[in-house]
């Protein structure tokens, strides 16, 4: 079934470790999107990417890196995480027409 | 860019009565507006959309409206149930064209009650 997946679901892990958050889509979509989302709380975005080897930052400044190798898969890096970027981070992709778009699970990470 | 203001923050209402969210949006230019709904501990999905051709579309129990003119639009759930408890956000973008991704407004905490 089509869908986009993110690996872990939850996360804990200690200040200044490295971490990866893995995003990918079998939907045939272009465009990808990170969202960080306190619970409950407003969706930013933090990055995108047009397709292979594009991307932009979002409108919410971030420390965090993307890649764009592949166009099912949208990895989001942390080279050293903290405290304050203890928060639930969203995948996202949308079609070529930039209709609906279609989340992950989410990521729930916190930094101790 | 984009700025969506989305009101109220929270909303409780009666089982059965209804409920509406407003929205309004600063760029002319977006043509198109979804609703997500996002329930406790899960993913937002979409619930309902329209484009800026369109005045009012309904979907069951759901209708969004957009007025472009005032550059609003709103949710209204009527016959609400307890499992339309949930979190609302409103959207806005401009579809085809780039990759920015949509602008959400901050949400609307919906509580139904029994």
């Amino acid at each position: 079934e089509a869908d986009i997946y993110q690996t872990p679901r939850y996360l804990v892990i200690g200040t200044g470790k490295k971490i990866t958050l893995e995003c990918s889509q079998t939907m045939g979509h272009d465009k990808m999107y990170w969202y960080q989302q306190d619970p409950g709380m407003e969706l930013h975005l933090i990055h995108y990417s047009y397709g292979v080897n594009s991307t932009e930052k979002g409108d919410l400044s971030s420390e965090s890196t993307v890649s764009r190798i592949r166009t099912e898969h949208f990895p989001l890096t942390l080279e050293s995480a903290r405290p304050s970027h203890t928060s639930q981070y969203l995948c996202a992709s949308t079609d070529h027409m930039n209709t609906e778009a279609f989340f992950g699970q989410g990521t729930r990470l916190t930094v101790v | 860019g984009e700025n969506v203001e989305q009101h109220p923050s929270t909303l409780s209402v009666q089982e059965g009565d209804s409920a509406v969210i407003k929205c309004t949006y600063s760029d002319s230019a977006s043509n198109y507006f979804p609703w997500y709904k996002q329930e406790l501990g899960k993913r937002p999905q979409l619930i309902i959309d329209i484009r800026s051709n369109v005045g009012e579309k309904k979907d069951q129990r759901i209708a969004v409206t957009l007025n472009k003119t005032a550059k609003h639009f709103s949710l209204h759930i009527t016959e609400t149930q307890p499992e339309d408890s949930a979190v609302y956000f409103c959207a806005a973008r401009i579809s085809g064209g780039g990759a920015d991704g949509l602008t959400f407004g901050k949400g609307t905490h919906l509580i139904i009650q029994p």
